[in-house]
């Protein structure tokens, strides 16, 4: 079985472009979660969906991050416009109600 | 406040020796997930916990959620086990996790 998947693995942007991440989560798994991931701040919750509703936008991220999820197989992060100080690793997780699994995350760098 | 607070920060190990992580809570938790997260920043799961313990080969955990702890032992370790260790709590009908600063673990031999 496929885990969750994440593309690109990476990715170098320069500040102002628009960016989209993508998340193939784990089949038949209904929740799905975007994390950031960062030295100085660790695992911080991005956005969170449930049966591909949006049931949290991560408060301080709401202002250029904007995520999707327009299938229950698919959902995108998109950061518009990028600034250097998003440059972190951003990390898909999903879930069926129980334990969360996570991909192997795609490393933004904005210069 | 850090509402999932991990201890130790770091820590070094010599193979085959033994140690345990800690992860208090100061949120209501039902479930505990522990993942270690390797070199090349894969988070791979270790534990999946309601109250109780669990064991898994040189691993075991236990999660008591009156207390507000959970802790992940780990014994004989070897140099395959170092990496970042990560708790995280979670509350069953809201599914969100809160996560722990990380215990950064290295095994010398």
């Amino acid at each position: 079985d496929a885990g969750v998947t994440q593309t690109p693995r990476h990715e170098v942007a320069e500040k102002g472009q628009t960016i989209i991440l993508k998340c193939e989560p784990v089949s038949g798994h209904n929740d799905l979660f975007w994390y950031r991931q960062t030295k100085i701040q660790g695992l911080e919750l991005l956005s969170y969906f449930r049966s591909k509703s949006l049931m949290e936008d991560g408060g301080a991220f709401k202002d250029r991050f904007k995520a999707e999820m327009l299938n229950s197989s698919f959902s995108t992060l998109k950061i518009q416009p990028t600034e250097p100080k998003d440059s972190a690793v951003y990390l898909c997780a999903s879930s069926l109600d129980t334990e969360v699994f996570f991909g192997k995350g795609t490393r933004l760098t904005v210069v | 406040g850090d509402k999932v607070k991990q201890s130790p920060s770091a820590l070094s190990l010599q193979e085959g020796t033994n140690s345990a992580l800690r992860c208090n809570f100061s949120i209501a938790a039902t479930t505990v997930q522990w993942f270690l997260q390797n070199p090349r920043g894969s988070l791979m799961n270790l534990f999946y916990l309601v109250p109780g313990t669990k064991e898994n080969g040189r691993l075991k955990s236990a999660f008591d959620s009156k207390e507000s702890y959970s802790t992940l032992h780990i014994r004989d370790a070897q140099l395959e086990d170092s990496g970042t260790y990560f708790c995280a709590a979670g509350n069953t009908g809201n599914y969100k996790y809160v996560f722990g600063a990380g215990t950064r673990l290295k095994v010398i031999a």
